[in-house]
């Protein structure tokens, strides 16, 4: 049973550039988010999705695009990156299933992404 | 609103030492949940607890204890004789209820550093 997996763990990239963020998880869990985590403001909420084609923004959604065509992936979009988006970025799931606690966020390793 | 507070940023003790972290909250919901998290050096969040607001009981896990209390909207988190490697920032956060505007999402609290030194 993998759970939720994340990729690339580490990324470098430049201002400007389209970068994809990858999340993929094996429970069916219906609900899945996106956080970016930056000293001094702890998690912060950008995306999450209810269920497949269902998405919604969160707090921070500005500069980040999302898209669910299947309920397993999550995968999260910086259009065009700029510094201020350097940040660890985790990725969630929840749902009711077995082995997991029910509506409880279980998450991915976080992929720490820098842009220079 | 929704809110959750961990008044204390850092703390440090030294080894097999007992240590309270403190997590306020705040919610008009009448049904609600709470949830601690340990992300340690090496990252990751790791899921500890969940607790529902109408079951008000203790929980203990091996040197884990939390103590619910409504009236004072508290949730806090003990670990009896602390270990290097419980060294880790913890995460309290609230879950308002699942009404529509909701969708499972987490109030986080900004954490508490913990370092436990030998």
């Amino acid at each position: 049973d993998a759970g939720i997996t994340q990729s690339p763990r580490y990324k470098i990239t430049e201002t400007g550039r389209q970068v994809t963020l990858m999340c993929h998880q094996t429970w069916s869990h219906s609900y899945m988010f996106w956080y970016r985590q930056d000293l001094g403001h702890g998690l912060r909420l950008i995306y999450y999705s209810a269920a497949a084609d269902i998405t919604d923004k969160g707090e921070v959604p500005d500069g980040y695009v999302v898209s669910r065509s299947k309920t397993e992936n999550f995968p999260l979009t910086l259009e065009s990156a700029t510094r201020s988006q350097t940040s660890v970025y985790f990725c969630a799931s929840s749902g009711v299933r077995r082995r997991t606690s029910t509506d409880t966020q279980y998450f991915g390793p976080g992929t720490r992404l820098t842009v220079l | 609103a929704q809110k959750v507070t961990q008044a204390q940023t850092e703390i440090s003790v030294v080894e097999k030492e007992d240590v309270t972290l403190d997590c306020v909250y705040e919610t008009r919901d009448t049904t609600y949940y709470l949830f601690w998290y340990k992300q340690p050096p090496s990252g990751e969040l790791v899921f500890l607890i969940r607790r529902n607001s109408f079951d008000e009981q203790n929980e203990i896990s091996g040197r884990y204890s939390w103590n619910f209390q409504k009236s004072t909207s508290s949730f806090n988190f003990t670990i009896t004789a602390s270990q290097v490697v419980d060294s880790a920032v913890y995460f309290c956060a609230l879950c308002g209820g699942y009404n529509a505007g909701n969708n499972r999402k987490l109030i986080w609290g900004l954490g508490t550093s913990l370092a436990v030194n030998p």
